[in-house]
């Protein structure tokens, strides 16, 4: 299956900083890729709809001055968690669609980003 | 009303059973579904689409029952390898919209 990529894999930053996640698409072009977070023992909660090319849709209740996204290419979205508190501590974990032509289109997920915020 | 609901399990099954989980949505304009198995601090990965046909994939079967509003997950001859949270996905509106389950876990015990 298509592979997606994220970097970093972990984070620890203090109170204040900012910090910015990349999610790759490696050998397919993702038009729209998904940011989620994911709280322990719960579920993934969508966080945002990045479209490239365009201002990512955010759900209900996400800050989108506080999460910056940006899908500058067919193949790169970022996510910046800009002045990071420790209830931003999360797993965070991105998605890629792949869509081809005539079929059911399909999410690939990042291998996610634990935010630790001290 | 949650959009899409599941139980949360645990559902603890001997090595060799079959079990299945159900998950419902809400919004009838729900247009594609699909279960996601996830293990512990992993991220999700695609188990199979849900066809209004019905569909089966070795041991695994999935369903769509669009009138009542709910897809299963069906596994035969369960393995410990199987233990995982299984999450349904509902997706409308031309696949902008996503919604996860809370997802359903799942022990096989030998």
């Amino acid at each position: 299956g298509a592979v997606v990529s994220q970097h970093p894999s972990w984070v620890i930053c203090k109170s204040g900083t900012s910090v910015k996640i990349e999610c790759r698409s490696l050998d397919f072009q993702a038009t729209t890729m998904f940011w989620y977070r994911q709280f322990p023992k719960q579920s993934l909660m969508l966080m945002a709809t990045s479209n490239e090319g365009s201002k990512a849709t955010y759900e209900q209740g996400v800050e989108k001055d506080k999460f910056l996204i940006n899908h500058a290419s067919l193949t790169l979205s970022t996510l910046t968690v800009t002045s990071a508190h420790p209830e931003d501590s999360s797993f965070y974990i991105c998605s890629a669609r792949e869509g081809i032509s005539g079929t059911t289109p399909t999410q690939y997920f990042g291998p996610g980003t634990r935010l630790l915020v001290l | 009303r949650k959009e899409v609901e599941q139980d949360p399990g645990p559902f603890n099954v001997p090595e060799g059973a079959t079990v299945a989980f159900n998950c419902t949505y809400s919004n009838s304009a729900s247009q594609s579904f699909f279960w996601y198995r996830q293990d512990c601090r992993k991220e999700p990965k695609l188990l199979m689409s849900v066809y209004s046909s019905g569909n089966e994939d070795g041991r695994f079967t999935a369903q769509l029952n669009r009138a009542s509003q709910y897809i299963s997950l069906l596994i035969r001859d369960s393995k410990l390898s199987d233990s995982a949270t299984y999450l349904c996905v509902v997706i409308r509106g031309g696949y902008q919209k996503v919604t996860f389950g809370t997802g359903t876990k799942l022990q096989v015990i030998p």
